[in-house]
């Protein structure tokens, strides 16, 4: 069972640049999340989606942005890449209803430098 | 706003002893209150749920208690063993103000249990 994929698993940045996070789900949740967590500390969303086309924001989501055209894909984009942005980011999703169970992708450890 | 604190942020004990986490949070209206499992370099898995009716839940050796009066959870874990060695995590779903249907995060106790 794939449950919640997340790609890369590392990556390297230069201050500026951009890229994507993919995440993507097989069991058919409509909701999902993207959290970032620095070491030490808990998690801290960044935006999530309540089914495809819906997408809003969490508590950190500036240098943040996200999209939701199918229920299976919620890609985090970011642009211009800054120190701060050194984190581990994880997905989630849960099948419907915001009392359910949230499940987790591996992270992506990301380092901008 | 939400706020979650776990204590203590680090435990170490031998194998066999039984061991409580503690999560407090200072908004009482939540839907519930989840415990996480983290293990390094992984994501999180959900060890148990506590809806906001209820006082505990249990699975295996975890125990989980919640008392929403005092803004207090606690995760039991019985007759500790090496594998239980990971961060745990504690979330409030919130059920008002403007984290409505979102988690909130307490930072995590590592736990490590040796042989």
């Amino acid at each position: 069972n794939a449950g919640v994929t997340q790609t890369p698993k590392f990556r390297i940045l230069k201050i500026g640049q951009s890229m994507t996070l993919q995440c993507t789900q097989d069991m058919n949740h409509n909701y999902m999340y993207w959290y970032r967590q620095d070491p030490g500390m808990g998690l801290k969303l960044i935006y999530y989606s309540v089914g495809a086309g819906i997408t809003d924001k969490g508590e950190v989501p500036n240098g943040y942005n996200v999209s939701r055209s199918t229920t299976e894909d919620f890609p985090l984009r970011l642009e211009l890449a800054a120190p701060s942005q050194t984190s581990v980011y994880f997905c989630a999703s849960a099948v419907g209803g915001a009392k359910n169970i949230q499940y987790f992708g591996a992270g992506t450890r990301l380092s901008v430098l | 706003k939400q706020e979650v604190t776990q204590i203590p942020a680090a435990l170490s004990v031998p194998e066999g002893e039984n061991l409580v986490l503690n999560c407090s949070f200072t908004d009482s209206a939540i839907y519930n209150l989840q415990w996480f499992r983290q293990d390094p370099g992984k994501g999180l898995t959900s060890l148990l749920l506590i809806q906001s009716s209820q006082r505990e839940q249990t699975s295996g050796r975890l125990n989980a208690s919640l008392d929403k009066s005092s803004g207090r959870s606690t995760l039991y874990i019985a007759a500790s063993q090496p594998g239980d060695s990971a961060t745990y995590l504690c979330a409030a779903l919130n059920a008002g103000g403007t984290s409505y249907g979102k988690l909130t995060f307490g930072q995590g106790t590592i736990l490590t249990v040796h042989p």
